[in-house]
């Protein structure tokens, strides 16, 4: 009865390799998001989804686009993969706005 | 965009005690401030939260405040308990909605020595 889960939850991968990160809510919800936070600790906003429509794309590199299927799913594929990109990636689902977010397990993604 | 200050980056009390951490935002249309409440490892959780329409909220042993002509929020922890141990993040989200998603302080690691 997960309300937001991500796979997987760990993710090892070589510099250059394309790899995808799934996310889904059966909250229902809206609007989806991505988030990626550091080794600082430091959480930023990365994409949003609304109703299968993007709404912003920050100032992340084009390597990365999120994918929505439905409105329950929102998936974000990785190309070319740098060693800056190692981080925790989380997903996080809201009902309106504004509201709380509720936030996935997350993903630790280590690029060798 | 919006820009949150979170102080302070590390605070050590003594169980028992109270705990303060403090956010500035930058964005006075930002409306919606919540709490999240991240273990080693884990997800960020909401702890608490306050819309711009209000001044205080509480809740048991944790409550926060906002004052919106500073454009500051407060966490207040009283009773503090070792469980209490975690990195806390302050957020703000501005009022074009979820659209721009929550922009987070830098966090606080709170430390509760027995």
């Amino acid at each position: 009865d997960t309300a937001v889960s991500q796979t997987p939850k760990y993710l090892v991968t070589q510099m250059g390799n394309d790899k995808s990160i799934k996310c889904e809510q059966n909250l229902g919800h809206d609007t989806m998001y991505w988030y990626k936070q550091d080794s600082k600790k430091f959480l930023k906003i990365m994409f949003s989804y609304n109703n299968k429509e993007l709404i912003i794309n920050e100032t992340v590199p084009n390597r990365f686009s999120p994918k929505s299927p439905d409105k329950a799913h929102l998936n974000l594929h990785i190309n070319s993969l740098e060693l800056g990109d190692s981080a925790v990636y989380f997903c996080a689902s809201t009902p309106g706005l504004p509201d709380t977010q509720y936030f996935g397990p997350g993903t630790r993604l280590t690029v060798l | 965009g919006e820009n949150v200050e979170q102080h302070p980056s590390t605070l050590s009390v003594q169980e028992g005690d109270s705990a303060v951490i403090k956010c500035t935002y930058s964005d006075s249309a930002s409306n919606y401030f919540p709490w999240y409440k991240q273990e080693l490892g884990k997800r960020p959780q909401l702890i608490i939260d306050i819309r711009s329409n209000v001044g205080e909220k509480k809740d048991q042993r944790i409550a926060v405040t906002l004052n919106k002509t500073a454009k500051h929020f407060s966490l207040h922890i009283t009773e503090t308990q070792p469980e209490d141990s975690a990195v806390y993040f302050c957020a703000a989200l501005g009022a074009g909605g979820g659209a721009d998603g929550l922009t987070f302080g830098k966090g606080t690691h709170l430390i509760i020595q027995p």
